[in-house]
């Protein structure tokens, strides 16, 4: 079965550190990489999402990098704060027969430390 | 707007017990998919719509999983007989025109 696989498994900064999530897929045939954040006893929500005409996408703090060629994403997310706290899950549309079903990662959990 | 409604929030079973979980996308969204998230892993999918019809229900065990969606809106899924190993988050999310999935509050099932 295709897979996303995600790295690394947990992570711990310090508040105002850039924290680096990793992300990598199988194949796929459309471009579009959301990332979703879930808080503890809630449901995951969209986060930031690329669409990959150009290999990154910035908002605010929240940074995507995509390589095509390797089939690998990352999220920076800069001066971590406490509040972003939770776990990041990425996700691909990988190919199922003629679709392409949105699939995701394990998740990575970020903790920011005050 | 509202929001995609999942009902109930919790289901507590014994091992062999049916339960039902339903669905209410966002009005207009044609895609539906159900997801289960066990404790500390990510949303694995279930089962996919584009209005009423299946369009991926290969990770669904069949024997025991069913889900429907017959007037292209709310959806139902159902477990036949639970098992213990189906303790886990289940979420139904839909999609918009960009590709942004919204998801419910998602059921909390325990089988016991």
């Amino acid at each position: 079965q295709q897979q996303v696989r995600q790295s690394p498994q947990s992570l711990t900064v310090w508040e105002g550190e850039t924290a680096i999530l990793n992300c990598s897929y199988e194949d796929s045939t459309f471009d579009y990489f959301p990332w979703y954040w879930q808080f503890p006893r809630e449901s995951p929500a969209l986060l930031i999402a690329i669409r990959p005409v150009s290999n990154k996408k910035e908002d605010g703090r929240f940074t995507i990098f995509f390589n095509k060629r390797e089939k690998k994403l990352s999220l920076h997310i800069t001066d971590s704060q406490p509040g972003d706290s939770a776990t990041y899950f990425c996700a691909a549309p990988l190919l199922s027969g003629s679709f392409n079903k949105l699939t995701f990662g394990a998740g990575t959990r970020l903790a920011v430390c005050p | 707007e509202a929001g995609v409604t999942q009902s109930p929030r919790y289901a507590v079973l014994q091992e062999g017990q049916a339960v039902s979980f339903w669905c209410d996308p966002i009005s207009g969204h044609d895609t539906l998919y159900w997801y289960q998230q066990p404790r500390d892993q990510g949303p694995q999918l279930l089962v996919y719509f584009r209005d009423e019809a299946v369009i991926d229900n290969s990770q669904l065990p069949s024997d025991r999983f069913s889900a429907v969606r017959p007037k292209g809106t709310n959806s139902t899924l159902k477990i036949q007989s639970a098992k213990q190993g189906d303790t886990a988050t289940y979420l139904c999310a839909s999609r918009d025109n960009n590709e942004r999935l919204f998801f419910g509050h998602g059921t909390k099932l325990s089988v016991l």
